[in-house]
């Protein structure tokens, strides 16, 4: 079954830019979803297909997906941005979901 | 406005049955997948599987099939997932999630149910 690779953790300063990668065979020819949980919480949908933002969530938060690697991008971080973060996809090989492992970010 | 409700905490015992529930609300029930996903304390995000409650059609996850039962009651719009027998390691917070139309992301969750399996 696909299988998606991210970094367990990542730590950046308030103000800096947190760069979350999503690694998986072929994954440019996939559309990557992204999600926010924040401790205690159910997790929410922060972008969609590479790079939609979802309704009400910031323009620092922004996606890409370059062929290689799939990127979460945050600029600006801000305390509150401390989550695990997960990339997803869908296999139509399959025609199953995968999560990522998950990226614990930790603001400094 | 979409709602997924889920129902509440469950504390049971290694060999237990167990049915937990997730009532959908303001959208068209019947015509969307909805399906469940786990987290075991202090882990990640598995898609377990989901129902497409119009025809009942059935996918379930790798890890997943024979371990647990999707399914769905289109008439009052709730979604099951069960055990015929729990294991200590069946110990998780267990999320309702709907997938959007013609899409391949999950847009709405449930509260999540803590589900406890201890002898």
């Amino acid at each position: 079954s696909y299988v998606l690779t991210q970094a367990p953790s990542l730590s950046v300063a308030p103000g800096q830019t947190a760069r979350i990668t999503c690694g998986g065979y072929n994954i440019g020819l996939k559309s990557v979803h992204w999600y926010q949980q924040r401790p205690g919480q159910a997790p929410v949908l922060i972008v969609s297909d590479n790079g939609d933002r979802s309704s009400g969530i910031p323009a620092r938060f922004s996606g890409s997906n370059s062929g290689i690697t799939a990127t979460l991008t945050i600029s600006s971080v801000e305390a509150g941005d401390e989550a695990d973060y997960y990339c997803q996809v869908w296999d139509d090989g399959s025609d199953l979901h995968v999560f990522g492992p998950g990226t614990k970010v930790t603001v400094l | 406005e979409v709602h997924l409700m889920q129902s509440g905490a469950e504390v049971k015992k290694p060999g237990d049955s167990l049915k937990i529930s997730c009532k959908g609300s303001g959208y068209d029930f019947p015509h969307s997948w909805i399906g469940w996903v786990r987290q075991k304390p202090g882990k990640g995000l598995e898609w377990m599987g989901f129902i497409y409650p119009g025809d009942s059609d059935i996918r379930y996850g790798p890890s997943f099939e024979g371990q647990v039962s999707i399914s769905a009651d289109k008439s009052i719009s709730t979604a099951y997932l069960q055990w015929s027998s729990l294991k200590a390691a069946d110990t998780a917070i267990y999320y309702c999630v709907r997938r959007t139309l013609g899409g391949s992301y999950f847009p709405h969750w449930g509260q999540g149910t803590l589900v406890t399996v201890s002898s």
